[in-house]
């Protein structure tokens, strides 16, 4: 395993569903990240956890809620999402310091119906 | 809020032309990076570029960060199919060193 990998890649969920998606780094990184993905727009910041602590929550909606047990996995966990929650959402991680390089995984593309 | 515009947002060319995509803002960035991201994969790291004025080659790719530390552009020679892309640039701010993305630039190289 290398890198950063994300499951499930493709997710189709009900309106009433819950579900969750699941990030893991396998880079010795300090901090883990949530991008949202969204057709014509700029990646969208999520959530940020530094050392385990969540240290950013963009404005996100409570139906999107994250979970970092450890360093190396992060969650975010799904419920009662709306169709315009459909897009690509993106993990990343990084080792805080001067240059901030951020490592991402490939996504899980989702559609809400 | 720090914001980034990049320029062009589309640009299609031939095979074998040159092309500049610019990375414009009003903030000083710690540092800038570069990605590229295919359709349904995640961006995929190019390049860092840390110090003002500083140049640095990828093969075909030169990447260059302004004196001031506030714009950047990624200029490629003699480009090529497999340069198909979304290229995105990404500054880092502020002591826990987050990344604003830019909106893009969507290229296609024609063979």
């Amino acid at each position: 395993e290398t890198g950063v990998t994300q499951t499930p890649r493709h997710l189709v969920m009900g309106m009433t569903n819950k579900k969750s998606l699941k990030c893991e780094q396998h880079l010795g990184h300090n901090a883990m990240y949530w991008y949202k993905q969204s057709a014509k727009k700029p990646l969208e910041l999520m959530f940020v956890y530094n050392f385990k602590e969540q240290t950013e929550n963009n404005s996100v909606p409570s139906r999107f809620s994250p979970e970092c047990p450890n360093s190396s996995h992060l969650f975010l966990h799904l419920h009662t999402l709306q169709p315009e929650d459909s897009a690509l959402y993106l993990c990343a991680s990084s080792q805080v310091g001067r240059e901030a390089t951020q490592y991402f995984g490939p996504g899980t593309r989702l559609l809400v119906l | 809020t720090q914001l980034l515009e990049q320029s062009p947002q589309f640009l299609s060319i031939q095979e074998g032309e040159n092309l500049t995509v610019y990375c414009n803002s009003s903030s000083v960035f710690s540092s800038l990076q570069w990605y590229r991201q295919e359709p349904g994969e995640g961006p995929v790291l190019l390049v860092t570029v840390v110090t003002g004025g500083e140049v640095k080659k990828l093969k075909r790719l030169t990447f260059q960060f302004g004196d001031a530390r506030k714009d950047s552009s990624l200029h490629i020679t003699a480009a090529q199919p497999g340069d198909t892309g979304l290229y995105l640039c990404a500054g880092a701010y502020g002591s826990a060193r987050q990344l604003t993305f830019g909106s893009g630039t969507q290229l296609t190289v024609l063979p």
